[in-house]
């Protein structure tokens, strides 16, 4: 079964860290581009980050933009989201998601992890 | 404020078509074809239904349908069922700094 399973979220302090993990499997992971996409408590869907199938190229929305940083281990099937500088308006409900091949579509989506930034 | 517009609600009865639309500018829509559609249910994971304008991933109803035209990008449900109320959301590539933008959401009510 193809599956994308993300964790690493939880409570954490304004300006503080956190890393967010997806772990993917039932597919050949390290043939295609990943996702961040990130839902914030009763609004819509909010593009985060890009990563390219070697890691090679990444992208980012201007408004995580030096603050997150995204990656992938294709030999553990992971990828990552690393958080800093952490605001109020990072709470979010965090999803990984795999991109159709020549496409911009999201075609598996993980459950999502809830990352609740406050003191 | 999103990048690309969609109204905030839509209705229709069932049996009956629907359109939502999706506008932005020639920087995302208009200038590629790179529009997707979502839909997502009260707590539940964003469902890809369209995506390169047209293209129907595989056991997607043939009940949705999309197009664009300029700047502006459609998805239609034809022979509307209770369980396609949801909320949509449309998403393209843009040539912005930032590579993806999403639309506001339009919430589906099928009365």
């Amino acid at each position: 079964e193809v599956q994308l399973v993300e964790s690493g979220g939880g409570l954490v302090q304004p300006g503080g860290s956190l890393r967010l993990s997806c772990a993917a499997s039932g597919f050949t992971f390290s043939s295609y581009a990943m996702n961040w996409v990130r839902q914030a408590p009763g609004k819509g869907l909010e593009y985060v980050s890009t990563i390219s199938s070697n890691g090679g190229s990444t992208y980012y929305a201007n408004s995580v933009k030096g603050r997150f940083t995204i990656s992938r281990d294709n030999s553990k099937n992971t990828l990552y989201l690393q958080m800093g500088s952490l605001r109020a308006e990072d709470t979010a409900v965090y999803y990984c998601a795999r991109r159709v091949p020549y496409s911009y579509g999201l075609d598996i989506w993980g459950q999502g992890t809830m990352v609740t930034v406050s003191s | 404020q999103s990048a690309l517009t969609q109204p905030a609600s839509v209705s229709g009865s069932p049996g009956q078509s629907i359109t939502i639309s999706c506008t932005g500018t020639s920087s995302d829509v208009g200038g590629y074809n790179y529009v997707s559609w979502y839909q997502q249910h009260p707590g539940k994971t964003p469902k890809l239904m369209i995506y390169g304008v047209s293209n129907r991933p595989s056991g997607v109803s043939n009940r949705f349908s999309a197009s664009k035209s300029g700047n502006t990008a459609s998805l239609t449900i034809s022979g509307l069922q209770a369980e396609d109320e949801a909320d949509y959301y449309c998403s393209s590539y843009t040539s912005s700094s930032t590579p993806v933008v999403f639309g506001g959401g339009t919430k589906l009510t099928v009365l």
